[in-house]
């Protein structure tokens, strides 16, 4: 049984600063590694996507990757309000297979 | 270009009833993707098809669900007959299913609510 931790939050931050999301994830052969955003009532999008060991920037996210450790993660950097939403991580093993989704963190920026 | 399409957006229907929800992929994405969104269990993967073949159909919960692809820009997901426990949002996704990471493109979901 494939296996996606998330701690479900709700995590609160202050505006401008630095939001760091986590997952965990138990199938040691998965190959890609995904971060979803989600707000309420809306349907998932796509924000980062990993599949190296090491760290990955876009903008204001770096996703952060450890296979060794089975670790996933997601800095937001210069948060912004518009950023509060539901972060869901996502593996896959295959490139054609499906996402196991974690539960997803609620992050809160607070102006 | 357009994005994954489901329809309806909002289904209200009694127990015993079927329920129809269909999905557009993207066009050119070769993979589709059904899943269900509760609160209590998060996103669950139902089933999956690859150029219209049922690949992985282990997360359809019960014979009373069942999912066609006749077609690379056509699916359904039907239940038959439904049950207040299947109330949630459903979610349509496609991908281009390349060898390595795919990421999934999700439609506007269908809410299912079962009275």
């Amino acid at each position: 049984q494939k296996e996606v931790e998330q701690n479900s939050g709700p995590l609160s931050v202050p505006e401008g600063a630095i939001a760091s999301l986590n997952c965990t994830y138990s199938d040691r052969g998965s190959q890609s590694f995904f971060w979803y955003r989600q707000y309420s009532g809306k349907s998932p999008e796509l924000i980062m996507s990993i599949y190296s060991n090491g760290d990955k920037e876009d903008g204001r996210f770096t996703a952060q990757l450890n296979k060794a450790s089975q670790y996933v993660s997601l800095l937001i950097r210069d948060s912004q309000p518009s950023d509060s939403a539901t972060y869901l991580c996502a593996v896959q093993s295959r490139g054609a297979d499906g996402l196991t989704f974690g539960k997803g963190t609620h992050l809160i920026i607070q102006p | 270009d357009a994005g994954v399409i489901q329809s309806p957006r909002h289904e209200v229907t009694e127990m015993g009833q079927e329920v129809t929800l269909r999905c557009k992929p993207i066009s050119g994405h070769n993979s589709l993707f059904w899943y269900r969104q509760t609160m209590m269990r998060g996103l669950e993967l139902l089933i999956y098809f690859n150029n219209n073949v049922p690949i992985d159909d282990s997360g359809m919960p019960e014979d009373r669900f069942s999912a066609k692809m006749p077609n690379a820009s056509f699916s359904t997901l039907k239940i038959q007959p439904s049950e207040p426990r299947d109330s949630a949002v459903y979610f349509c996704a496609s991908s281009s299913g390349t060898v390595r990471g795919s990421p999934l493109h999700f439609g506007n979901g269908t809410r299912l609510t079962v009275t």
